[in-house]
């Protein structure tokens, strides 16, 4: 049973354009979602997190938006740099225990 | 460093041995994760420690996986009798507390041939 679901494997984008990363989730008691960043030999680095109170979270260039009612949230990067080519996991938690559940990942390539 | 350290980075070892891997979380930081990675999919979680004790241990597959965290910092995640489907890369993270984001190593990556 995947509860948290990236369905595109890979995305490719050119530098400065928009890149938009999607996931959904069949869990509805998740409290809230996270979105890490992998590079190849490296461990998962923290990007944003939005609760699942909000709609939306920006920081810089990332910008995730929740739609509840959709069960689906998607990460918005403006603009793409190729540094942020690398593989994009998202994540929700439930607030009692903390365990991230991840989707299967989505490999970003920003060509310049 | 500051981060999370993890170790071995890599081990090979043959079908029916005994692994441990060994995490270090960043200092004062009270939560501790375990998951598991393999080729293709996200990490899966494994077990989580809040403090001394393993507050959720749902994740682990089976009894030949054992996790300690004895004094509430470094953590040993430890394998019996390997076989060839526990390769993969093992990954450990830590955070503030458990509704903190977490901060991962660079994982282990375990071999069984």
């Amino acid at each position: 049973d995947q509860q948290v679901k990236q369905n595109s494997p890979s995305l490719s984008v050119q530098e400065g354009r928009i890149s938009i990363l999607n996931c959904d989730y069949t869990n509805s008691m998740f409290d809230y979602f996270l979105w890490y960043k992998k590079y190849p030999a490296e461990g998962p680095t923290f990007l944003i997190s939005i609760s699942s109170i909000k709609d939306k979270n920006e920081d810089g260039r990332f910008t995730v938006f929740l739609n509840k009612s959709a069960k689906h949230l998607s990460l918005h990067i403006v603009p793409s740099q190729p540094g942020d080519s690398a593989v994009y996991f998202c994540a929700g938690v439930y607030n009692q225990g903390g365990k991230l559940i991840f989707g299967q990942g989505t490999e970003l390539s920003v060509k310049p | 460093g500051a981060g999370v350290s993890q170790t071995p980075s890599n081990k090979v070892t043959e079908k029916g041995k005994y692994v441990e891997l060994r995490c270090d979380p960043i200092s004062g930081h009270t939560a501790l994760y375990w998951y598991r990675q393999s080729l293709g999919q996200g990490p899966e979680f494994l077990i989580y420690f809040q403090g001394t004790g393993a507050a959720d241990d749902s994740g682990l597959p089976n009894d030949r996986f054992f996790a300690v965290r004895p004094e509430g910092s470094v953590s040993t995640l430890k394998i019996q009798r390997t076989e060839r489907g526990d390769s993969a890369v093992y990954l450990c993270a830590s955070s503030r507390g458990f509704n903190q984001p977490q901060h991962f190593g660079d994982g282990t990556r375990l071999s069984i041939l």
